[in-house]
């Protein structure tokens, strides 16, 4: 089974400013995918970034990075320029997909505990 | 990208009554899942929904207390059953794109139990 871990429950960051919020994971799995969603207080998941496992390169979005070390099952999420509508519960999650060749088929996701972000103005 | 709605968005209902959710996609899909948030956690796969056969449920979680219908390529319902305080939570659908990179999630349902 795999597990997701976040250890920073919150965290706060000026408006402006950069800020890495951690997530780690456990699998065996060699082929897999990871997420960084956001939760605003509207409760609506909104997908912030995605990595293939089998990509190197770590995947950027506009203000949003994450640095992926596949070797120590870490993915962290980088946010510069903060904005206060960053301001949201971010959770990380983890897809292994699945065999199935049926097209359009969905994976379940495997969600870490989130952490709390509040940008300071 | 999959546009999801759920109704009710929110509802509050009596311990020991029961509660159907919706979940309607604009496109076709093979998979539904349904996701459990409680108050202040994480998600929780709660079951996989496919179209034409009984859904399967993730350890803790079981029919009796979930049922779920997946009538066609485009609907899902999850009812909560013989309510307590405990089940008071927001219920998600979610649904996967063409791509294992996509996965959508509807805006949820706000469920109090008193």
């Amino acid at each position: 089974a795999q597990t997701v871990t976040q250890s920073q429950p919150e965290m706060s960051v000026q408006e402006a400013e950069t800020v890495t919020l951690s997530c780690t994971y456990d699998t065996s799995e060699n082929n897999y995918y990871l997420f960084w969603y956001k939760q605003p207080p509207s409760r609506q998941m909104i997908l912030v970034i995605r990595q293939e496992a089998y990509k190197q390169q770590n995947a950027t979005e506009n203000r949003f990075s994450v640095n992926f070390q596949k070797a120590a099952k870490s993915f962290s999420l980088k946010i510069s320029d903060s904005q206060l509508g960053d301001t949201a519960m971010y959770f990380c999650a983890f897809m292994k997909p699945n065999s199935s060749r049926v097209s359009g088929s969905a994976r379940q996701l495997t969600f870490g505990s989130g952490t709390q972000l509040t940008v300071l103005p | 990208s999959a546009v999801i709605s759920q109704k009710p968005s929110r509802d509050i209902c009596q311990r020991g009554t029961s509660l159907t959710i919706q979940c309607q996609v604009d496109s076709q899909v093979t998979m539904m899942f349904w996701y459990r948030q409680q108050p202040g956690q994480s998600l929780t796969l709660i079951a996989t929904a496919n179209q034409g056969s009984e859904a399967t449920y993730e350890s803790g979680f079981v029919i009796d207390k979930f049922p779920i219908s997946r009538p066609n390529l485009t609907f899902s319902t999850l009812t909560v059953s013989n309510m307590s305080p405990e089940d008071s939570s927001i219920y998600l659908c979610s649904v996967g794109g063409a791509s294992p990179r996509e996965q959508f999630f509807g805006p949820g349902t706000r469920l109090t139990v008193l």
